[in-house]
Order: C-alpha cells, then sequence, then structure tokens
C-alpha cells in the first residue's frame, strides 16, 4: 500500500537557519504530494501541494519540488522565523480514476525555531 | 468562510460507554473524510463520504465505529463500547471534489479520552 517516510524530529534551528525536512514516498499510481502543517492548538492546514512530476509547491517561503526519480519531495525553507515553528506532516493522495483520494501522512517533523 | 467545524472539542468518557462526535464540513463541499490521529503519529484514514454515501469503510478500526452522513451534509462519527485504546484526536475533512484537485479542509479535531 500507500506509505510516506518523513525525517524524524524534534528539529530545532536558530532563526534564519535553512530548513529542510526530507519527505519519501512509495505509492502504486500517480500520487499527488502535500505538505500539511500544524501550528501549536490549532488544526492542520495544507502548506503547499504538487500533482505531478517536477512541479514545484510554494507557499509563504517554504518550497517542495515532487522528484518522481527519487519519489522524494523535501520540504526547504532558505530562512526560518520563530512563526514556523509547528509539525510538518508530508501527505499523498492517489489522483487517479475514482479514487478515494484519502491522504496518507507520515509521522510529523516538529521544527522549533529559537530567536 | 465558516470552514470546517467540530463538536465536541474535547470528549471524556468512561470505559465501556458511547461516544459521538459531529462534524460540519465547507458548505459546498461533497467529500468528507475521517481520521485518526494519535500522539505522536500522522493522521490515520478511516472512512470517506461523497455527498450521503459511505464509498469506503473497510479502515475503520473495529465493528464498535461507524459513520453517517445522512443528508449529505454533516457527519457524525459513533464508537460503541469505548476502550482506552480510542483515546485520540478525531479529525474530519472535507473537500470539493473537482478534476484532480483534492484539497482536503480539516477541522480543529475532536479529543477523545478514555478513562
Amino acid at each position: 500500500g500507500d506509505s510516506v517516510t518523513q525525517m524524524e524530529g524534534p528539529v530545532t534551528l536558530s532563526e534564519e537557519a535553512f530548513l529542510t525536512i526530507n519527505c519519501t514516498y512509495t505509492a502504486t499510481g500517480y500520487p499527488s504530494l502535500f505538505w500539511y502543517v500544524q501550528y501549536p492548538g490549532e488544526g492542520l492546514q495544507l502548506l503547499l501541494k504538487a500533482t505531478k512530476a517536477d512541479d514545484k509547491g510554494s507557499n509563504k517561503g517554504f518550497e517542495a519540488t515532487y522528484r518522481k526519480e527519487t519519489t522524494s519531495f523535501h520540504l526547504e525553507k532558505g530562512s526560518v522565523q520563530v512563526s514556523d515553528s509547528a509539525v510538518y506532516f508530508c501527505a499523498l493522495s492517489d489522483s487517479r480514476g475514482a479514487g478515494s483520494y484519502q491522504l496518507t501522512f507520515g509521522k510529523g517533523t516538529k521544527l522549533s525555531v529559537i530567536p | 468562510d465558516t470552514g470546517v467545524s467540530q463538536n465536541p472539542r474535547h470528549k471524556i468518557t468512561k470505559r465501556g460507554q458511547n461516544v459521538t462526535f459531529r462534524c460540519d464540513p465547507i458548505s459546498e463541499h461533497n467529500r468528507l473524510y475521517w481520521y485518526r490521529q494519535t500522539l505522536g503519529q500522522g493522521p490515520e484514514f478511516l472512512t470517506y463520504f461523497q455527498n450521503e454515501a459511505q464509498l469506503e469503510k473497510s479502515r475503520l478500526l473495529s465493528d464498535r465505529f461507524s459513520a453517517e452522513r445522512p443528508k449529505g451534509s454533516f457527519s457524525t462519527l459513533e464508537i460503541q463500547r469505548t476502550e482506552q485504546g480510542d483515546s485520540a484526536m478525531y479529525l474530519c475533512a472535507s473537500s470539493k471534489l473537482m478534476g484532480d484537485n483534492n484539497e482536503q479542509f480539516f477541522g480543529p479535531g475532536t479529543r477523545l479520552t478514555v478513562l
């Protein structure tokens, strides 16, 4: 079945540091890929997405590129801020045919940014 | 924009009792999903509806779990004879399926504690 493996945390960075959170996936179809973020005390929010190979999703300074050859969708940000402290989830859904489009999530990576 | 709402936000119950959670999706969304999230894990898919039809329920955790969406609007998730292992966050999400676009919007979740 489909699965997502992401870098284990927690990750602690100083403000303005470069962020990479690794994510790889296994899927039988042609998945869409997502990064969701969960800020403390809040619900899951979609951060960015990519629906086909070589697409780059971007939002709020975060980027991730859909790499079919390496089955990866790593999240990057050039300069993190304290307000980026949250738990980040990589996820996929099968976007072909009449499927359920259910999301399969990784375990999440907790990011803490210190001033 | 009212977003996805879930009630109650917190539920504490004793083992063996039945509990019911409600989800109100974004009004024009025809798909509704239920997920469960345990501590330190990503959300795990349980079931989904397209309008009032429950199209996937094999991932419900046991026959103690059931879900309904009687008029294609709000949905309920019921757990009968709760067990301590049912303690988790129960998340609802909705989406408006248009082609390959499956952006799911999540509610804040219902946190269940079984004593």
